[in-house]
């Protein structure tokens, strides 16, 4: 079965440089999420998007953006990062609605700022 | 607002012996429940879901959570351990006023000895 797609899977930066993770959903699902998690740490929300637009935001900074394209991927955009920006980032996405639908999760971008 | 609390960061069992991972939870309103497993380097996976219906929940490899609204409980269970059980268990609820946004508890690690 189809799983939700993140790339790249690691990433080295430097202190004040750009990043960009994407993460592609399972076909039919339309809504996305993206976390980061810090070591031993729990996941923390940052932002979700449902049908392309902006559904809520959670603890994202606010020089982190992101945004849901046509086809329902979406991009993380990550400017001026800092060391605190190292972490795992990982994308879920579920159908959409008011179901309880779970989160199927990717398998992650490891983003290590230097 | 939702939470959920998982008060054991590690939990210590014997292959073969029953597992108890505990969860417990604060929502307004009906609470949708959830148990995900992380294993090293990985993206969470689904394990099951509690929505509505019967208090015991089977999902995956072997695993069964009871949801207890009394005790406002949702604790993941297995009869008989598995040295492969051993990972990062989460705990999740879903937020009845935005269905896109999920706050995970701390994570309890699991450590199976043979």
């Amino acid at each position: 079965a189809a799983g939700v797609i993140q790339s790249p899977r690691h990433l080295i930066k430097e202190k004040r440089e750009t990043a960009t993770l994407k993460c592609y959903p399972i076909p039919r699902h339309d809504t996305v999420y993206w976390y980061q998690q810090g070591p031993g740490q729990d996941p923390q929300f940052l932002i979700s998007f449902y049908e392309k637009m902006q559904s809520d935001k959670g603890s994202i900074p606010d020089r982190f953006s992101a945004q849901q394209f046509s086809d329902y991927h979406s991009e993380l955009n990550m400017s001026s990062l800092e060391l605190g920006d190292s972490a795992l980032y990982f994308c879920a996405s579920s159908l959409p609605g008011e179901e309880a639908y779970e989160q199927y999760f990717g398998p992650g971008t490891r983003l290590t700022v230097t | 607002a939702q939470s959920v609390a998982q008060p054991e960061d590690q939990v210590n069992v014997a292959e073969g012996n029953p597992l108890t991972v505990k969860c417990t939870y604060s929502v307004s309103g009906n609470p949708y429940l959830f148990w995900y497993v992380q294993y090293p380097n990985r993206g969470l996976q689904f394990l099951l879901k509690y929505i509505t219906g019967d208090n015991l929940v089977k999902g995956s490899y072997g695993f069964e959570a009871e949801f207890n609204k009394s005790q406002t409980s949702f604790h993941l269970k297995k009869p008989s351990a598995l040295v492969s059980d051993s990972a990062l268990y989460f705990c999740a609820v879903r937020d009845v006023n935005n269905f896109n946004k999920f706050y995970f508890g701390s994570g309890t690690k699991l450590n199976v000895k043979p």
